[in-house]
């Protein structure tokens, strides 16, 4: 399986500040994706990190607010920027391999995500 | 609208005793992934079915994908309470990379 780590793990921020929150993974992948789970619920994808280009982001979510990078095929940002007490979530960084040995199908894998607490 | 319907949301048993979670959807997925996440960690991949009728079995886990691949069970014998977590059943749509997950049923197995 991939190992995927994340830094910070958590956080407590004031309201109008920003927060990057990185995530590395120890293999290569090949989708990173970048996720947001509020207290008691679902997670909900924010973007698709892309290696190189503009990250692809989901109805909702704007890249003022969650810009991302991913400079290379094992690392990505997510900056939370002009945080609000509702940007209180946990943020989880995922990643897809490519049919891992003997399956069928890609496997995404989570990292242990990053809790941020606005105040 | 959610895609893919999760029941029950919440699970409360007693040790030893069995469990059924079930995944449903109107829409067909390629692959069906079950998760078990718990407080403080990030989702944990149990499994992935990706043919109708497929049953796969981790221990005392049994995993079913639908004829139809339209939905899924998770059934648990015997329950213990390191069962105990949030488990979240996401599927992938033909042609998507994007994995679409349920609400999540939260499962607390009490000794």
């Amino acid at each position: 399986s991939a190992v995927i780590s994340q830094k910070p793990s958590r956080d407590i921020c004031q309201r109008g500040t920003s927060l990057t929150i990185q995530c590395q993974v120890d293999s290569q992948v090949t989708m990173m994706f970048w996720y947001r789970q509020q207290p008691g619920q679902s997670l909900t994808l924010i973007a698709t990190a892309n290696q190189g280009s503009e990250a692809t982001y989901e109805s909702g979510f704007v890249i003022d607010k969650f810009p991302i990078s991913r400079p290379n095929l094992t690392f990505s940002t997510l900056t939370v920027s002009n945080m609000s007490p509702e940007d209180s979530s946990i943020y989880l960084c995922s990643a897809k391999r490519y049919r891992d040995r003997g399956t069928r199908t890609d496997t995404q894998y989570f990292g242990p995500g990053t809790r941020l607490t606005v105040l | 609208t959610q895609l893919l319907e999760q029941s029950p949301q919440f699970l409360s048993i007693q040790e030893g005793e069995n469990l059924t979670v079930y995944c449903n959807s109107s829409s067909v997925f390629s692959s069906l992934q079950w998760y078990r996440q718990e407080p403080g960690e990030g989702p944990v991949l149990l499994v992935t079915v990706v043919t109708g009728g497929e049953v796969k079995k981790l221990k005392r886990l049994t995993f079913q994908f639908g004829d139809a691949r339209k939905d899924s069970s998770l059934h648990i014998t015997a329950a213990q309470p390191g069962d105990t977590g949030l488990y979240l059943c996401a599927g992938i749509q033909g042609g998507s990379e994007k994995l679409v997950f349920g609400k999540g049923t939260k499962l607390t197995v009490n000794p």
